[in-house]
């Protein structure tokens, strides 16, 4: 069965750095998403992206993220200067019409000190 | 404001039991109903997903949505130690903004 896959499983960054999280779709699907869970916490909306363009986004993703679906296959979520309340499981997630469900990847840790 | 509600538990129950998880929620608009299973360091794995109002089963679990209360509920049934994983409930009203639950850790012992 697809599925949508996340690399890296874990990344540890230092706080001021740049990370890029990484994600592939399932290949037929055509909305995408980022999500992140903090240790204990809900999972968050962060973003959704469709048709080369963010559709909507939450209070979280201020100017410090970004998305990108840089070929066919691949969309990123960038975290331009990562601060220490960013250390949480970010999840990708995609959907292959508005109301269908999501499937969700096994997501990313990252930890920044 | 878009809110749901969810007990996170943890909820421990013999192997065979009946499990029921709940949800409410106070956003009338809220169409779509999905209960999501995520193990220990996954990503949440979707189990059901219903519109609007009513039951759904498959297999050992039945989904119920009950809008004019604004609360859904999950029963598995015959429950199993490999079931043992927080469930999280989630909805939307059909924008790209899903809203979860906080989850409910859910443990089935042997």
């Amino acid at each position: 069965e697809p599925e949508v896959t996340q690399t890296p499983s874990h990344q540890v960054t230092q706080m001021g750095q740049e990370v890029i999280l990484r994600c592939v779709p399932i290949s037929n699907h055509l909305y995408f998403y980022w999500y992140r869970q903090i240790l204990g916490q809900k999972v968050e909306f962060l973003v959704s992206f469709y048709n080369n363009e963010i559709s909507e986004k939450s209070e979280i993703f201020d100017d410090q993220f970004s998305v990108e679906r840089p070929d066919g296959s691949n969309f990123t979520l960038k975290i331009r200067s990562t601060k220490l309340e960013d250390s949480a499981m970010y999840f990708c997630a995609s959907t292959s019409s508005y109301n269908s469900p999501l499937h969700f990847g096994n997501g990313t840790r990252l930890t920044v000190t | 404001q878009k809110e749901v509600e969810q007990d996170p538990g943890p909820l421990s129950v013999p192997e065979g039991a009946i499990v029921s998880l709940n949800c409410t929620y106070s956003n009338s608009a809220f169409q779509y109903f999905m209960w999501y299973r995520q193990y220990s360091r996954k990503g949440p794995e979707l189990l059901m997903y219903t519109y609007s109002s009513g039951n759904k089963e498959d297999g050992r679990f039945t989904a119920q949505v009950d809008k004019s209360s604004k609360y859904i509920s999950l029963f598995i049934r015959d429950s199993q130690p490999s079931d043992s994983a927080t469930y999280l409930c989630a909805m939307s009203e059909g924008d790209n903004d899903m809203r979860f639950g906080a989850g409910t850790r859910l443990t089935v012992k042997p």
